[in-house]
């Protein structure tokens, strides 16, 4: 079972700053089954990206992914107000769908 | 409009069992692989089980044996039957779908509590 395992675990930064989350697995992701997701307080989570840099329907183009194997990275190129939240990893290979820990993203 | 909705969560006692169920609107039900996560107070995402198109069934090792996933393409539901129910156990259970080629889940619904406590 591939594990996941997020850095850091939080992430104190202004609105209009970059962020940047890592997502680190302890084996190859296979063909970059990877995707993000974006979970606020009393909410669903919702799906960022998908095939590690591919954005799902609806999100901004601030949000990026990028990555293969075991190193992904979750860029926000400027954080808005409303993406103070908390990000999780998920790879979906294999027929296990096992997610990170999670990075809360914080106003600092 | 895609639509999920749970049902079924409730408090139960250590040892006990509770059926979810998730009822899907808005697209072809039977096309879609269909997942249950769930998340503890206060805790991460975690991946609970998976039911296929065909009807085949995934868990992780920390839950087979006592969960068992299920699908009525019929009436457009999925269900998640709990046993041997622990404290562990205690948390918001989320029914989501699939995409249509399996990268992520892209519905979710808002999610039924389950408390397990004497």
């Amino acid at each position: 079972e591939i594990v996941l395992t997020q850095s850091p675990g939080t992430l104190s930064l202004s609105p209009g700053e970059r962020a940047t989350l890592s997502c680190r697995a302890s084996e190859s992701v296979s063909d970059s089954y990877l995707a993000w997701y974006q979970q606020k307080p009393g909410q669903a989570p919702r799906l960022l990206i998908y095939g590690a840099s591919s954005r799902a329907t609806g999100i901004p183009d601030r949000f990026s992914g990028s990555g293969s194997g075991t190193d992904f990275t979750l860029t926000i190129s400027r954080l808005e107000p409303e993406d103070f939240a908390v990000y999780y990893c998920q790879q979906y290979g294999s027929a296990f769908f096992n997610f990170g820990g999670g990075t809360k993203v914080v106003i600092k | 409009e895609v639509q999920l909705v749970e049902s079924g969560g409730g408090l139960v006692q250590p040892g006990g069992s509770l059926r979810l169920s998730c009822a899907a609107s808005g697209f072809t039900f039977s096309s879609y692989d269909m997942h249950w996560v769930r998340q503890g107070i206060g805790k991460g995402l975690e991946w609970v089980s998976t039911i296929g198109t065909a009807g085949d069934p995934y868990y992780p090792g920390s839950v087979k044996g006592r969960f068992t996933i299920s699908r009525e393409n019929a009436k457009n539901s999925f269900y998640l039957q709990v046993n041997s129910l622990r404290a562990g156990d205690t948390a918001v259970y989320y029914c989501a779908r699939s995409r249509r080629d399996g990268h992520g889940f892209d519905y979710w619904g808002q999610g039924t509590l389950v408390t397990v406590s004497s």
